[in-house]
Formats: C-alpha cells, sequence, structure tokens
C-alpha cells in the first residue's frame, strides 16, 4: 500500500518562503513523478510541479519563478519550497504520486497554509 | 494553457438518480483524462482515467466517456456516498490544468 504523508509549516508572514516535505512509503521511488498540487479554501485545483527520482522537474509556468521541487532518494522523500509568498499562496497543498498515463492516484493528506502578518 | 470547463457548476439530485457530469478541453488532449472526487477535508480521489477506465476498487456505477475534447463522467445510480464535488483533469499537455469543478448535492 503506498502513503504519502507531507508536513510542513502552516503560518507564513508575507515574502517569507513556503516549505512542505512529502515522505513515500510502501513503493519504490522510481518510475514515477512526484507532484505537488494546491487548493486555495474553497476553490478548485491548481497543478504547481513534479519531479522525478533522478532530478528531472517541471515547473507550472505562472510559479516558475518562485518554486524549487527537490528530491532526496535515500529517505524517499521530496519538497516543495515557494519564495516570497503573498495572501494569493494561501492554499491546501498536496503531495501526489503520477504514473505517467495514470496522473495522481495516490495523494498526501494535504497541508494548509495560511499567509498573514 | 489548456482550459477545462465542466457543467453544470452544480446540482441537485436524489439518491437513485443517473448523474452526467460535462468536461470539455479547449484544445483536443486524446483521452489524456481523469476524473477526481473531493469530499471537505480530503484529498481528491481518483475515479477514472484515461477517460474511460475505472480506478481499481471504485464502483461500477461510475464510468467514463469522450475523446478529444468533450468528455462525461455518469453515475447510474446516485448513492449517499457520492454527494462530493468531481474535477477532470487534463494530463494531455504541460501544465496539467484541471476544470473548476462539479458539485452534486442532495435534493
Amino acid at each position: 500500500q503506498v502513503v504519502l504523508r507531507q508536513w510542513g509549516a502552516g503560518l507564513l508572514k508575507p515574502s517569507e518562503t513556503l516549505s512542505l516535505t512529502c515522505a513515500v512509503y510502501g513503493e519504490s521511488f522510481s518510475g514515477y513523478y512526484w507532484t505537488w498540487i494546491r487548493q486555495p479554501p474553497g476553490k478548485g485545483l491548481e497543478w504547481i510541479g513534479e519531479i522525478n527520482h533522478s532530478g528531472s522537474t517541471n515547473y507550472n509556468p505562472s510559479l516558475k519563478s518562485r518554486v524549487t521541487i527537490s528530491v532526496d532518494t535515500s529517505k524517499n522523500q521530496f519538497s516543495l519550497k515557494l519564495r516570497s509568498v503573498s495572501a494569493a499562496d494561501a492554499a491546501v497543498y498536496y503531495c501526489a504520486r503520477k504514473v505517467a498515463v495514470r496522473p495522481f492516484d495516490y495523494w498526501g493528506q494535504g497541508t494548509l497554509v495560511t499567509v498573514s502578518s | 494553457d489548456i482550459q477545462m470547463t465542466q457543467s453544470p457548476s452544480s446540482l441537485s439530485a436524489s439518491v437513485g438518480d443517473r448523474v452526467t457530469i460535462t468536461c470539455r478541453a479547449s484544445q483536443g488532449i486524446r483521452n489524456d483524462l481523469g476524473w477526481y472526487q473531493q469530499k471537505p477535508g480530503k484529498a481528491p480521489k481518483r475515479l477514472i482515467y484515461a477517460a474511460v477506465t475505472l480506478q481499481s476498487g471504485v464502483p461500477s456505477r461510475f464510468s467514463g466517456s469522450g475523446s478529444g475534447t468533450e468528455f462525461t463522467l455518469t453515475i447510474s445510480s446516485l448513492q449517499p456516498e457520492d454527494f462530493a464535488t468531481y474535477y477532470c483533469l487534463q494530463h494531455n499537455t504541460y501544465p496539467p490544468t484541471f476544470g473548476p469543478g462539479t458539485t452534486v448535492d442532495i435534493k
């Protein structure tokens, strides 16, 4: 059984850096893309970006200038950093697994990130 | 980016009703489409992938159809646990994009 468990700071001030980590249990880390997706309160889902086990990344152009996704294969973990956050970045952030033609079959539990001065 | 639209944005239905949700893509995406169900406070759950393939463990009352630019999700007989928000997702072209969602609530 594949389990994704995520954690990170839930309250940030404007201009700070959001930092979240997702750990993968019960499955090989290689052969997949590992993804971050966010959902502002009461709104829809937005794909942020993804990384594979070798560190190859793809980012949403709308966030690319502020986002870094990294991987630690020794721990089966991947991480998200989003710089210079504002109120517009307040959302529930999810990690998820992508299989090439069958994306987002397993999801983390979600982390609510609030941005407030 | 490929824009995804869904209709209706919300609907009210009764247990046992047949429900159909439509998703349209702004350009052709072959069959690179998934359907997800989300309940309040929970992560989305995948129901359908490759437009028509039922995810293992998902009840057979859920079905998907379509290709190209128009897709449908059908629930043949709505059950109490099906009241939720449904999203389509295209992954044909980067960035992957979701539809705005369709909320199914109790009539």
